[in-house]
């Protein structure tokens, strides 16, 4: 399948300090796409990086994209206790629009 | 800043009744899907919608499962006799799917989910 797979599963860290999130995905894809989502709510858009692109930056985020090793990376700088949330990578290829997302990254920012 | 909502937000139904998820998606765009998440699982993609029909659908939308755009803004998922198993958040997406230099840009945003509960 083309899922996105997340790791760490779980990642704890002191408020400032820098929450890197990696993501792997095993076919072709057209887009990547990160998410965020708190507890119990609904998923927020964060960022989208197309399969021509390397980097991108929104804000205190940073999202790689490494085609040759289908990987992607998000990176959240100066991390704040309001970041404590899960967050998914969404990918979508294959002349499909559907999404297919992985099993997330449970973020927890110690204050 | 324009967003998509979903009613109800949370839906308490007995085994084998039927329910409607309602959505309005983001006014302007053309592609509109329905995800599920299992409680504790990821998020699935159940299906997606353009122009008045379905595109693609997953191996989980089955025949219990339609969808309809009954007017200009409203889109609904149906499911006709509910399972235990069909508890889940469901989410609505919709996207304004473009093209550029043969890439589609397929940025999708996500309503607020309605968490459905079967007993």
């Amino acid at each position: 399948s083309q899922q996105g797979e997340e790791d760490p599963q779980a990642l704890s860290i002191q408020e400032g300090e820098n929450a890197t999130m990696n993501c792997s995905y095993k076919t072709s894809i057209n887009n990547l796409q990160w998410y965020r989502q708190n507890s119990g709510r609904g998923l927020v858009h964060l960022i989208l990086i197309r399969s021509n692109e390397r980097e991108k930056h929104s804000g205190r985020l940073r999202v790689t994209l490494d085609t040759s090793k289908k990987s992607s990376s998000l990176l959240i700088t100066a991390s704040r206790a309001a970041d404590t949330a899960s967050y998914f990578c969404a990918t979508d290829g294959q002349g499909a629009q559907k999404l297919v997302f992985g099993q997330g990254t449970r973020l927890t920012i110690n204050p | 800043e324009p967003e998509v909502t979903q009613t109800p937000s949370h839906q308490v139904t007995q085994m084998g009744q039927e329910v409607i998820l309602r959505c309005v998606p983001i006014s302007n765009h053309l592609y509109f899907y329905w995800y599920r998440q299992i409680l504790g699982q990821k998020v699935e993609f159940l299906v997606s919608f353009y122009n008045n029909e379905i595109s693609e659908k997953s191996e989980i939308f089955d025949d219990q499962f339609s969808v309809e755009r009954p007017d200009g803004s409203n889109f609904t998922l149906k499911i006709r006799s509910t399972k235990l198993e069909d508890s889940a958040m469901y989410f609505c997406a919709s996207s304004y799917l473009t093209s550029a230099t043969h890439v589609s840009y397929n940025e999708q945003f996500f309503g607020p989910g309605t968490r459905l509960t079967v007993l």
